[in-house]
């Protein structure tokens, strides 16, 4: 059974501060790494995808990989009162298009 | 831009009673899933299908069918509806060749709410 674990939270930051989230996955085959962001009563949004070993940069958004110590994981820098969310890591298989998801960490930024 | 598109919203069931939720998407997309989520849970695969005519299980497919009849359309069938059911349900869909910044983007449907009492 391919897992990917998550701490599910809430993991509670100030406003301002970083947010770093943390994402293990058990199939060491894995390629293609995806954080989704889903609001209360919404539908996921993929917000940050990786692919290599490493940082990715995107505005506020940086995803680290890396694949050795099977981890992947999502920082959020300035964090606004309006990322309060659960952040879903989802993993993709060698080859697959289809993804496994963890169970999300939820996210609370407080003023 | 429809997207992917899901009905009912909302819908209460009767234990044993049975119900199809509708997806549809207008992207031309060949890969078509539907998850469940559960409360504080992730996503859940139950079917997907690559193709028209293509369908396959995911991890937690018993007491669902699906249909893929046209690349359009991917309709998800519950028969004889258990408490166990209560869930949201979504559907989603990506192309296979994704030029998008992020690549293997997939979309996601509003959701459908259902409950089993």
């Amino acid at each position: 059974q391919k897992e990917v674990e998550q701490n599910s939270g809430p993991l509670s930051v100030p406003e301002g501060a970083i947010a770093s989230l943390n994402c293990t996955y058990s199939d060491r085959v894995s390629q293609s790494f995806f954080w989704y962001r889903q609001y209360s009563g919404k539908s996921p949004e993929l917000i940050m995808s990786i692919y290599s070993n490493g940082d990715k940069e995107d505005g506020r958004f940086t995803a680290q990989l890396n694949k050795a110590s099977q981890y992947v994981s999502l920082l959020i820098r300035d964090s606004q009162p309006s990322d309060s969310a659960t952040y879903l890591c989802a993993v993709n298989p060698g080859g697959s298009y289809i993804p496994t998801f963890g169970r999300g960490t939820s996210l609370i930024v407080h003023p | 831009n429809a997207g992917v598109t899901q009905t009912p919203k909302f819908r209460i069931l009767k234990i044993g009673q049975s119900m199809t939720l509708q997806c549809t998407q207008d992207m031309n997309h060949n890969y078509m899933y539907w998850y469940r989520q559960d409360p504080g849970m992730g996503l859940k695969l139950i079917y997907y299908s690559v193709g028209a005519g293509i369908t396959d299980k995911g991890e937690v497919p018993n007491g669902y069918n699906v249909s893929r009849s046209t690349t359009e359309d991917f309709p998800l069938r519950l028969e004889l509806a258990a408490p166990s059911q209560t869930s949201v349900y979504f559907c989603a869909s990506r192309g296979l060749h994704d030029e998008t910044p992020l690549r293997n983007t997939i979309y996601f449907g509003e959701g459908s709410w259902l409950t089993v009492v």
